[in-house]
This record gives C-alpha cells, structure tokens and sequence, in this order.
C-alpha cells in the first residue's frame, strides 16, 4: 500500500537556524507530492509540490524542497528559521488521475528564541 | 475570499445521535474531499467527490455517509455518532481529481463523541 513516512515527530530548532524536515513515499510510480503546514486551530496550507522536471522546488515563506527518487524522499528546508515558522507540517502523495491523497503524521516544529 | 466554509467549528454529540457537518467552497472546483485528523496519524481520507453527482469510498468510509449536494456543497453525515469518531474533521475542494492539483482546505470541525 502507498504511504509515507515523516521519522521526526517533534523537532526543535533555534531561530535563525536552518531546518530540515524529512519525509519518505512507497509507492512505485511518478509520486506527486506536497508539503502542507497547518497552525494551531487552522487548516492545512499548500507550501509547496512536486510533480516533475526541476526535482528542487521552491515554495512559499522561503521553503524549498528537494525530490530524490532514489531515495524515495521530499525533504523540506528552509536555511533560517522564523519564529513564525512553528506549526505542524504534512507531507503528502499521490499520483496521476488519483483522488487518495495520503498523508504522513506530521512533525511538529517548535522555534526556540 | 472565503475558500472553503466548514460549519459547525465545534460541536459535542451522545453515542447514538447523528450529524451532518457541512462543507461549501467559493472556489467554482469539481473535487472535494472529506478527512478526519486524529493525533499521530495525520489526515485520511473518508469519502471524496471527484466531480458533482459522483461520490467514492477513501481510506476510513466505515460509519459515514456523503451527500454532493451541488457542485460547492459537500456535507458528511454521521447516523449513529460513536466515541472512535471523535476527531477533527476537514473539508477540502480542488480543481479537479486529476492527483496534480493542490487542495484546499476548511478550518476543520472539532466533533467529540461522547
């Protein structure tokens, strides 16, 4: 079955620190894949995604990501993090003409000052 | 600019009873989505719309029931609420179900069972 892994449950880091969140599919196909953070009480809102071409993709709030298909991974960084910043992040698959969008369990962040 | 409209944002049930929760998004997208957040296990999917007039089971259907009502409305239905679907709910709508279109998502509805 297709899913994906996120290992970091809880990640602290320092502000102005650089960040690294990791996330890993099984799926054997093209994937497309997102990064989705979600504050406290709020929905989820789109960082970024992957579907093809340039396998580092930029996102919003400074975000980038990085598709290695050998790995089977889509890490996101971010080189200097914001207090702001602290919220939960999913990442998520799927692929093409499919509707079952799956989620990882997320990592929470936390922003020390 | 109000995207995707979850009503209710909180609401307490008794075992037994049942509850739509309603869903509407502004955005004119054919697919929408219903998933249901719980600690650990980030979102899974219960039931999705890929167009108005279609409706398909996802990951968790088991204890729900789905009406696309028209093509901004989506609404969830509960007939005999149980204390394992306490969770966060989310509505999400996209474009189309074609896998390469982002969704977007509601504020969620805080439902306990008790």
């Amino acid at each position: 079955a297709q899913s994906v892994t996120q290992p970091d449950i809880h990640i602290t880091v320092s502000e102005g620190a650089s960040l690294e969140l990791r996330c890993n599919y099984s799926y054997g196909a093209t994937p497309y894949l997102f990064w989705y953070v979600q504050s406290p009480g709020q929905g989820l809102q789109l960082l970024l995604k992957y579907f093809s071409g340039d396998t580092l993709v930029q996102g919003i709030k400074g975000f980038e990501a990085e598709f290695k298909r050998s790995q089977s991974s889509f890490n996101l960084r971010k080189p200097s993090v914001h207090w702001s910043d602290a919220a939960e992040y999913f990442c998520a698959v799927t692929w093409y003409n499919n509707n079952d969008m799956r989620f990882g369990a997320g990592t929470r962040l936390t922003v020390k000052p | 600019n109000a995207g995707v409209t979850q009503t209710p944002k909180f609401q307490v049930l008794k075992t037994g009873q049942s509850m739509t929760l309603q869903c509407a998004q502004d955005m004119n997208h054919n697919s929408m989505y219903w998933y249901r957040q719980d600690p650990g296990m980030g979102l899974r999917l219960i039931y999705y719309s890929a167009s108005e007039g279609t409706t398909d089971k996802g990951e968790v259907p088991n204890g729900y029931n789905v009406s696309r009502l028209n093509k901004r409305e989506f609404s969830l239905r509960l007939e005999s609420a149980a204390p394992s679907q306490t969770s966060v709910y989310f509505c999400a709508s996209s474009e189309a179900g074609t896998g390469d279109q982002p969704q977007h998502f509601g504020d969620g509805t805080r439902l306990s069972i008790l």
